[in-house]
């Protein structure tokens, strides 16, 4: 058990709706990270915060936004979703502000867009 | 696009065996790390090796850093049925501060 917990676990919804995935990283990290994983994409980097500052953007598209809340855990809300945007949402957390060491990845949220 | 990529993506061997895959990065690093998955769940950070760092250890598994070829391999010894898995390389640059995942090699360790 990593100590970052994602739910849902699973989220099965329809074209154009929008979700909300939540990640509480491990007690006393600061940042939190969101992945995305597909079989043609690979692992992805959407986005980092630290202490409730974004630090860096990765290849997340307009249609999906992230904050970190002042109890650290954060959420990724994603809004009008397409087929393509079904993947496994990873979150994952560490103590540093850089990312330059381990993360600790949650299970992850299994997202499909039917 | 991906910074690191795996080599080879997939690999099957006999649970004993070592089992090598290599990663090979584009741009100079700060630091190059190995995760980890076990089918459908998360990742689990293995080792991490510094710029400056050309060998480490832990446990069964050794990691090589060749900055001057941009690649870096991973060594499982002795390979256990519980190693099947998929492993990937990540390739961190402190400038834009992102850790990057190349496409993951799956190993097979059959019994």
């Amino acid at each position: 058990d990593s100590g970052v917990t994602q739910t849902p676990k699973h989220l099965i919804t329809a074209t154009g709706q929008r979700v909300t995935l939540r990640c509480s990283p491990r007690s006393g990290d600061l940042s939190v990270y969101w992945y995305q994983q597909s079989l043609d994409q690979g692992l992805q980097f959407l986005i980092h915060y630290y202490n409730g500052e974004e630090r860096a953007k990765g290849n997340i598209l307009e249609r999906f936004s992230a904050q970190q809340f002042p109890d650290l855990h954060s959420e990724l809300n994603l809004s009008s979703l397409e087929l393509g945007d079904s993947a496994l949402y990873f979150c994952a957390s560490s103590a540093y502000r850089g990312v330059g060491e381990k993360l600790f990845f949650g299970s992850g949220t299994q997202l499909s867009v039917l | 696009s991906q910074q690191g990529e795996e080599d080879p993506q997939a690999l099957s061997i006999q649970e004993g065996e070592n089992a090598t895959m290599n990663c090979s990065y584009k741009t100079s690093i700060n630091n190059l790390q190995w995760y980890r998955q076990n089918s459908g769940r998360g990742l689990v950070h293995l080792i991490l090796i510094r710029s400056n760092e050309r060998e480490k250890h832990s446990g069964r598994l050794r990691v090589t850093l060749d900055t001057s070829k941009k690649s870096s391999s991973l060594l499982i010894t002795a390979s256990r049925a519980a190693d099947t898995a998929s492993y990937f390389c990540a390739t961190f640059k402190a400038a834009g501060n992102k850790l990057t995942f190349g496409g993951g090699t799956r190993v097979l360790v059959k019994p």
